[in-house]
């Protein structure tokens, strides 16, 4: 089982839909969750931080964690063709060369017009 | 505020060639990273840098990278030799301290081994 997983996509949503991203994860201690978004050919950009159970809102996006469930979500409401890119999961995991951040290979997201 | 600075953007290098990687953290932040990112995945640690100590070096390929982080700032990261399998994108992330694992990543350098 990988650390962190996330359906590749791609994920294709009409624009000003809602676009719902998911992400699993193994480590059941994990505290600490992040998601990124990279442009093709961009290096990747924080967008969101979550670290209790719920819902965290900024902006359009939203963070959703479940730690019972082992899994963190993010939804982007009104999804316009520039929130194309892929969307990259991140958990804090902890490993025997200590705490570091494990990422999942990211989910493509298409929204169009 | 300025960002994560990285050079060179761009690298082509045959086999067997040595390579540097340069990366210049956001000011004040004292936690450092470099990754490796291969296409249609996420970023690896390679290796991680609390002031000028390496904390977590597990993933660094020690026989043929090697990493250093001269006065807690700035930090290089070198490949001798260079293998085709080192082809990707090299990836320096900052955050503010250790704890907080809200970074920043730099623009990369993509390396293309012939």
């Amino acid at each position: 089982q990988k650390e962190v997983e996330q359906n590749s996509g791609p994920l294709s949503v009409p624009e000003g839909a809602i676009a719902s991203l998911n992400c699993t994860y193994s480590d059941r201690g994990s505290q600490s969750f992040f998601w990124y978004r990279q442009y093709s050919g961009k290096s990747p950009e924080l967008i969101m931080s979550i670290y209790s159970n719920g819902d965290k809102e900024d902006g359009r996006f939203t963070a959703q964690l479940n730690k019972a469930s082992q899994y963190v979500s993010l939804l982007i409401r009104d999804s316009q063709p520039s929130d194309s890119a892929t969307y990259l999961c991140a958990v804090r995991i902890f490993t025997g060369g200590g705490n570091k951040l494990t990422f999942g290979t990211g989910t493509q997201l298409k929204v169009e017009l | 505020e300025a960002g994560v600075v990285q050079s060179p953007r761009y690298k082509i290098i045959e086999k067997k060639q040595p390579v540097a990687f340069w990366c210049n953290p956001i000011s004040g932040h004292n936690t450092l990273y470099w990754y490796l990112q291969n296409l249609g995945q996420g970023p690896e640690l390679l290796i991680r840098y609390e002031n000028e100590e390496a904390v977590d070096d597990s993933q660094l390929p020690k026989d043929r990278f090697s990493a250093e982080r001269l006065k807690g700032v700035d930090s290089t990261l070198k490949i001798q030799p260079a293998e085709l399998g080192d082809s990707a994108v090299y990836l320096c992330a900052s955050s503010l301290r250790q704890g907080s694992y809200e970074q920043y990543f730099g623009p990369g350098t993509r390396l293309t081994v012939t």
